[in-house]
């Protein structure tokens, strides 16, 4: 099975910083590569896919990039609603793995 | 609109059966894979299960194998778990996911359901 290791755990950053999320994955899993939010009680929600293609409806802050191993999600300008917890996923093979989590907090 | 319903959570004691059911309706259902992804309380996701679009095809993380079974009722746009010889680690949401498999990506999730396993 493929390993997802996302860093950091956990982030606080102010309102308009630039916040970086990685993913590292334990083999080689090419673009295959989704990013999820995920507010308390809700469901997860898509915003990234294929490594760097934004899903509709989400705001352009939001960036993927990377390829093979090593991914990351930024968010260009933190915004108050994007306090969550993000989770990158595997898509290279079954069992389809998650990374997890990276809480991001609002200071 | 999407909507993805899913219901028959519960409580089971250890050992025990339930079958998740989760209703699908604003999309062609038979023409897309489904997924059951859990979360335990507190904890992160866990994809369970993948079924094709026909229902011949399936894929289940191993810790279920042998246990759950995924199936899909393209007529009534639903697709059920049935999960068999419950744990305490079984315990958590279960959420119906659409899954593109073109793209690798989970889409549209239900509001999910939650299966306690405990005595």
């Amino acid at each position: 099975d493929i390993q997802m290791t996302q860093s950091p755990s956990s982030v606080s950053a102010s309102v308009g910083d630039k916040v970086t999320i990685s993913c590292r994955a334990s083999q080689d899993v090419s673009t295959w590569l989704a990013w999820y939010q995920q507010k308390p009680g809700k469901a997860p929600k898509v915003l990234i896919y294929i490594t760097s293609s934004l899903q509709r409806g989400v705001p352009s802050r939001f960036s993927g990039r990377g390829s093979g191993t090593d991914f990351t999600l930024t968010i260009s300008s933190l915004q108050p609603e994007d306090s969550a917890t993000y989770y990158c996923q595997q898509a290279s093979s079954f069992p389809l793995t998650f990374g997890g989590g990276t809480k991001v907090e609002i200071k | 609109e999407v909507q993805l319903v899913e219901s028959g959570g519960g409580l089971v004691q250890p050992g025990g059966s339930l079958r998740l059911s989760c209703a699908a309706s604003g999309f062609t259902f038979s023409t897309y894979w489904m997924s059951w992804v859990r979360q335990a309380p507190g904890k992160g996701l866990e994809w369970v299960a993948n079924i094709n679009e026909d229902g011949s095809d399936y894929y289940y993380v191993d810790s279920v194998k042998g246990r759950f079974t995924i199936s899909r009722d393209n007529a009534r746009n639903s697709v059920s778990l049935q999960m068999n010889s419950l744990r305490a680690e079984d315990t958590a949401v279960y959420f119906c996911v659409i899954y593109h498999v073109s793209s690798g990506f989970l889409d549209y999730w239900g509001q999910g359901t939650l299966v306690t396993v405990s005595s």
